[in-house]
């Protein structure tokens, strides 16, 4: 069985800071991992992917994240925080045997001038 | 292409009647999902399909919901009856090679 779990439903930041927003997951299987973006009103939107190749991902948007294996972490990270980021972020896991992906329960960024 | 096309953008429904959600996958993408979105419950896998056979339904709450694929390009979710506790925002999302796009979803109220 796979889980992911986002430590914080909030997180509140000034703009030109950076941006931190936590993701363990719980996986049998190595796992792919993914972080997506939602805007109000719209579907989701993938930010970037690990996949088993390197550790350091980044993505668009000016995001990172980084798979640490030994603490089940995939934590994504933005040095300076925009006002367009605002928005809800999630991670996910799947298992690489199916596209299937397991969600979070989404933190909600806010960015303040 | 346009991406994932989800139908209608909203629907407002009374309790009882049935409710048809559409969804037209990329083409190419040989899985499609069926994510329910809630403020309490979060984003809810409800059933996936690979190959337009469906994989896994173990998120479907209740046999109220059903789901079909008749073809590569083409899904529907059912709920017969429905019921307020149904509100939601419905997504369909199909995906190559694990990479997931999602459609804009579909807001449901039911009365």
């Amino acid at each position: 069985a796979q889980s992911v779990t986002q430590l914080g439903s909030h997180v509140s930041v000034s703009e030109g800071a950076l941006v931190l927003l936590r993701c363990n997951y719980s996986s049998s299987v190595p796992p792919y991992l993914f972080w997506y973006v939602q805007y109000p009103n719209q579907g989701l939107q993938l930010l970037l992917k690990y996949t088993s190749a390197a550790t350091l991902v980044k993505g668009i948007n000016g995001f990172e994240a980084e798979f640490k294996k030994s603490e089940t972490s995939f934590h994504l990270t933005k040095p300076s925080a925009h006002m367009s980021d605002a928005a809800e972020y999630f991670c996910a896991v799947s298992d690489p045997r199916t596209d299937k992906l397991i969600f979070g329960t989404g933190t909600r960024l806010q960015v303040f001038p | 292409d346009a991406g994932v096309i989800q139908s209608p953008r909203h629907e407002v429904t009374e309790m009882g009647q049935e409710v048809t959600l559409r969804c037209k996958p990329i083409s190419g993408h040989d899985y499609l999902f069926w994510y329910r979105q809630t403020m309490m419950r979060g984003l809810e896998l409800l059933i996936y399909f690979n190959n337009n056979v469906p994989i896994d339904d173990s998120g479907m709450p209740e046999d109220r919901f059903s789901a079909k694929m008749p073809n590569a390009s083409f899904s529907t979710l059912k709920i017969q009856p429905s019921e307020p506790r149904d509100s939601a925002v419905y997504f369909c999302a199909s995906s190559l090679k694990a990479k997931l796009f999602f459609g804009s979803g579909t807001q449901l109220s039911v009365l």
